[in-house]
């Protein structure tokens, strides 16, 4: 079955590196998603990665795939307050399973 | 190329009343989905549908919902009888093929509000 996990919260501090973790349950997903959610707007896509891929980097941006552990991860370096928001996690297995989502409060 | 168009933004609607909610997806794309959120909650998927076909409607509640997509015209996502319960944000969303290869676009959301 498709089941995506998120923490909810994570705050850190302006300029430190945010790390958002994702469990997955569905080892056929083929592409793995995150999105961002900002108060009272849609989603924007940030970044995806292929399932065959362990990791893929976007300018401040690092996705590491641990396909084994159905783990996934977004790393923002040098985080900054307009980063604050709701990011998602999804897998596809033909439409999108979301997780959560994980707001991230970015401190100054 | 205008992205995902969704209409209205905003929707207020009495007990009982008919909510129509369209999306127009990205010029080329033939596959939509709809989303729906509820407030402090992650997106949950409704209804995947291909022009004039219903794909996966795995997630559409039994009754009162229903979701079209015409040759012509946007994807209307219709909920009769609307209860306080069905206020939540819809989204839709567009795809080039059903892979998800080249990602999925957003729409900026209709937010349903049941008085």
């Amino acid at each position: 079955g498709e089941d995506v996990e998120q923490s909810l919260f994570l705050s850190v501090r302006e300029g430190d590196s945010s790390v958002i973790n994702c469990t997955y349950t569905d080892s056929s997903s083929t592409y793995l998603y995150w999105y961002k959610q900002e108060p009272g707007a849609g989603l924007q896509l940030l970044t995806y990665i292929f399932s065959n891929m362990d990791m893929k980097q976007d300018q401040r941006l690092t996705v590491l795939l641990n396909k084994k552990d159905k783990h996934l991860s977004l790393r923002i370096a040098d985080t900054q307050t307009g980063d604050s928001a709701i990011y998602f996690c999804a897998e596809s297995i033909r439409k999108l399973t979301f997780g959560s989502g994980t707001q991230l409060t970015v401190l100054p | 190329n205008a992205g995902v168009m969704q209409n209205p933004r905003h929707l207020v609607r009495r007990r009982g009343q008919e909510a129509r909610l369209r999306c127009s997806p990205m010029k080329g794309h033939s596959h939509v989905y709809w989303y729906r959120q509820l407030p402090e909650e992650g997106l949950k998927f409704m209804v995947y549908l291909q022009k004039e076909n219903i794909i996966d409607e795995s997630g559409m509640p039994k009754e009162r919902f229903s979701a079209e997509f015409p040759k012509e015209g946007p994807s209307i996502l219709r909920i009769q009888q609307v209860v306080r319960g069905d206020s939540a944000a819809y989204f839709c969303a567009s795809s080039l093929d059903r892979t998800g290869e080249y990602g999925y676009t957003f729409g900026s959301g209709t937010r349903l509000t049941v008085v």
